[in-house]
């Protein structure tokens, strides 16, 4: 069974630049989740969508992050600008609603 | 504030002994606990969980015990080998949270050989 695919895994832009993430959760996964993860920090909860409805977004920074998940499978995650606090590790996971979340490998966010 | 804290930033431990990674959380609403390991350059896999109704759960190496009335959670892992060198992070989830899961900051556990 393929895990949680996230792409890019590395994406080094200036700031100001927009950026996307994509997210490819386990096949049957209804729930799908968007972590950011900093430097010497726990995951922390984006915006957890249920099929394609965004359930919880409250911590999603709504002026320059965006999310997406049309077809209740894959998700897309946007920052528009970029800053240079936006740097970190931004991590995605799926679940079948067992308690138990699958992470993807991360995309590693570098604004310069 | 945080909710679920790892006072113990990192661990040694030689291989073949015990080690013990720490959690303690301060919502009393939380009823589930995972403990998940993370390499370098990878996302975080889940390790072992409890329920809130147990006070123990064992899989081969790895025990968590939950203590609720101190609100205090341990992972042990007998023995330590060192591929178990990694971050722990330690989470919680409540019933009404739909499985969102509020982690600790990690404690990063080296095994030496």
């Amino acid at each position: 069974e393929a895990g949680v695919v996230q792409s890019p895994r590395y994406k080094i832009i200036e700031k100001k630049q927009p950026v996307a993430f994509w997210c490819n959760p386990i096949s049957g996964h209804n729930t799908l989740y968007w972590y950011l993860q900093n430097l010497g920090q726990g995951p922390e909860l984006l915006i957890r969508y249920e099929n394609e409805e965004a359930v919880d977004d409250s911590q999603l920074p709504k002026d320059r992050f965006s999310a997406e998940r049309l077809k209740g499978v894959d998700s897309t995650l946007k920052i528009q600008p970029a800053e240079l606090g936006d740097s970190a590790v931004y991590l995605c996971a799926s679940s079948s609603g067992t308690g138990e979340l699958f992470f993807g490998e991360g995309s590693r966010l570098t604004v310069l | 504030d945080q909710q679920v804290k790892q006072n113990s930033p990192s661990l040694s431990v030689q291989e073949g002994r015990i080690s013990i990674l720490n959690c303690d959380y301060t919502n009393s609403m939380f009823d589930y606990f995972l403990w998940y390991k993370k390499y370098p350059a990878e996302g975080p896999t889940f390790l072992i969980s409890i329920s809130s109704i147990k006070d123990k759960n064992e899989d081969g190496r790895f025990t968590v015990f939950l203590n609720k009335s101190a609100k205090h959670l341990s992972l042990h892992i007998v023995p330590s080998q060192p591929g178990d060198s990694a971050v722990y992070f330690c989470a919680a989830s409540s019933v009404g949270s739909q499985g969102n899961l509020i982690f600790g900051k990690g404690t990063k556990l080296s095994v030496k050989p």
